[in-house]
C-alpha cells in the first residue's frame, strides 16, 4: 500500500512553454503532498507544501507564480511549471502523507524536466 | 553552513562487507531521523526512521542516533550488489516525522560483486 505516482515521468519541452506534472496517491487520500526539486548530484529540495482545497505554502526562494500548485481532491497534486527555462530543468519529486496517519512521507518515482 | 551535511562518496565496497554512512546537522530541534534509499531516477524509498536519540535494527540495516554530537549513522550488514544506490539522510523537526524534510546531499553507494 502507500503508492504514489507521477505523470509522465520525463518531458521534453521548449523554452517558454507551460508544463504540467500529476501527483497521484493510488491507494490512499491524501491531504498533504509534498513538492521537491533535485538537481543532478544534490539532494532534495522542498519547493511547497500542497494541502488538499487550500492554497500551496511555498518555500522561500521559490516563485508562486512560476510554479502553480493545485490539490483539487485527495488524490492529486499538479504541478505547473510556467514558461519554463533550461534552468528549469530538473527532476521533480513528490510526496503524500496519508490522511489520519501518522506515518511518513511516500515518495512518488519523479519527473525527469527537460527544458530545450 | 547546510543544516545536514553528508558526504556525497561514492563509496566502494565490497560484496559482504559492513557499509557506514553518516550524516551531522546543526539544527538541535530535529527530533526525527530518517534514512531513504534511492536508485538512479527514481523516487526516495524509506528504508529508516527514528525518534529522538538511540538505535533502532531491521534486519541488515541499522540506524544509530546520537543527538548530543548531531550525528546519525546508517549501517549496512552483508552488503549486496542491490544496495548499490545513493542513500539520502532526512531529518524533521516539529511534532511528527510527516512535517518538512531536511535531506542531506547523499551519498553514493557501490558494492561490487
Amino acid at each position: 500500500g502507500a503508492v504514489v505516482s507521477q505523470h509522465p515521468s520525463r518531458v521534453i519541452c521548449k523554452s517558454g512553454t507551460s508544463v504540467k506534472i500529476e501527483c497521484r496517491s493510488l491507494d490512499f487520500q491524501a491531504t498533504t503532498m509534498f513538492w521537491y526539486r533535485q538537481f543532478p548530484k544534490q539532494s532534495l529540495m522542498l519547493m511547497a507544501t500542497s494541502n488538499e482545497g487550500s492554497k500551496a505554502t511555498y518555500e522561500q526562494g521559490v516563485e508562486k507564480d512560476k510554479f502553480l500548485i493545485n490539490h483539487a481532491s485527495l488524490t492529486l497534486s499538479t504541478l505547473t511549471v510556467t514558461s519554463a527555462h533550461p534552468e528549469d530543468s530538473s527532476f521533480y519529486i513528490c510526496s503524500a502523507i496519508r490522511a489520519s496517519v501518522t506515518d511518513t512521507q511516500y515518495f512518488g518515482p519523479g519527473t525527469r524536466l527537460t527544458v530545450l | 553552513q547546510k543544516e545536514v551535511e553528508q558526504d556525497p562518496g561514492p563509496l566502494s565496497v565490497p560484496e559482504g562487507a559492513i557499509v557506514s554512512l553518516n550524516c551531522t546537522y546543526s539544527n538541535s530541534a530535529f527530533q526525527y531521523f530518517m534514512w531513504y534509499r534511492q536508485y538512479s531516477r527514481k523516487g526516495p524509498e524509506l528504508l529508516m526512521y527514528t525518534y529522538s536519540s538511540g538505535n533502532k535494527e531491521d534486519g541488515r540495516f541499522t540506524a544509530q542516533v546520537d543527538k548530543s554530537s548531531k550525528y546519525i549513522s546508517l549501517f549496512i550488514r552483508d552488503s549486496q550488489p542491490s544496495d548499490s544506490a545513493t542513500y539520502l539522510c532526512a531529518m524533521s523537526s516539529g511534532s511528527s516525522n510527516t512535517g518538512k524534510l531536511i535531506f542531506g546531499q547523499g551519498t553514493t553507494l557501490q558494492v561490487k560483486p
